[in-house]
């Protein structure tokens, strides 16, 4: 399967708390991209990162990307209860905006 | 709000029955998306429609179609229905055929097979 695989599947933690979950995936990559679903919604983007990035920022959401370790990590910083939601990362390996998802990490902010 | 409105929200049918799914997407977008949503296999990509032409397929079932009309609005077609295709099925659309462009989500047809 191409389908990235996020870790953990699922992270509690306190608010104001540091949430990080990763994604590996199985292809070379031209993008990945990463997804948030509140339960019984449809998912909403986050942040995009292209393959010659390493880092990108967005608010509170830092998102990492190593192409040699085909692994990319979502940093969400001082998490609120509204954080919690199911994330996903996506990735588009043949640049038909084919996405193909991962299982995604179920995050639940305690307040 | 993403813009993008699916009908119905909810459907409930029986096996052998053939249902169609709404998605219109937002405003200005070319590109409609369909995917599946189940417990036990995720988010699967179904098919994708760029300005009413088929552009590229997924894990779609041959009891299942889809279109895309002039007016850019798309349906997906499930017949033969069976109780493992009862899931959510998403539409998404983005602006154009070019790689690198985020989605945007509709909240779905949560479809239960009786």
């Amino acid at each position: 399967s191409q389908q990235g695989e996020e870790d953990p599947q699922a992270l509690s933690i306190q608010e104001g708390e540091n949430a990080t979950m990763n994604c590996s995936y199985k292809t070379s990559i031209n993008n990945l991209q990463w997804y948030r679903q509140n339960s019984g919604r449809g998912l909403v983007h986050l942040i995009l990162i292209r393959s010659n990035e390493r880092e990108k920022h967005s608010g509170r959401l830092r998102v990492t990307l190593d192409t040699s370790k085909k692994s990319s990590s979502l940093l969400i910083t001082a998490s609120r209860a509204a954080d919690t939601a199911s994330y996903f990362c996506a990735t588009d390996p043949y640049n038909f905006n084919k996405f193909y998802f991962g299982s995604g990490t179920k995050l639940n902010v305690k307040p | 709000d993403s813009g993008v409105t699916q009908t119905p929200k909810h459907l409930i049918t029986a096996t052998g029955q053939r249902v169609t799914l709404r998605c219109s997407p937002r405003s200005g977008d070319l590109s409609v998306y369909w995917y599946q949503q189940s417990l036990d296999q995720g988010l699967q990509f179904l098919i994708q429609y760029y300005n009413g032409e088929e552009r590229a397929k997924g894990n779609i079932l041959e009891r299942f179609s889809a279109q895309q009309f002039p007016d850019l609005h798309s349906e997906l077609n499930l017949s033969s229905l069976e109780l493992g295709d009862s899931a959510l099925y998403f539409c998404a659309s983005s602006g154009g055929g070019v790689p690198n462009q985020p989605q945007h989500f509709g909240d779905g047809t949560r479809l239960s097979i009786l």
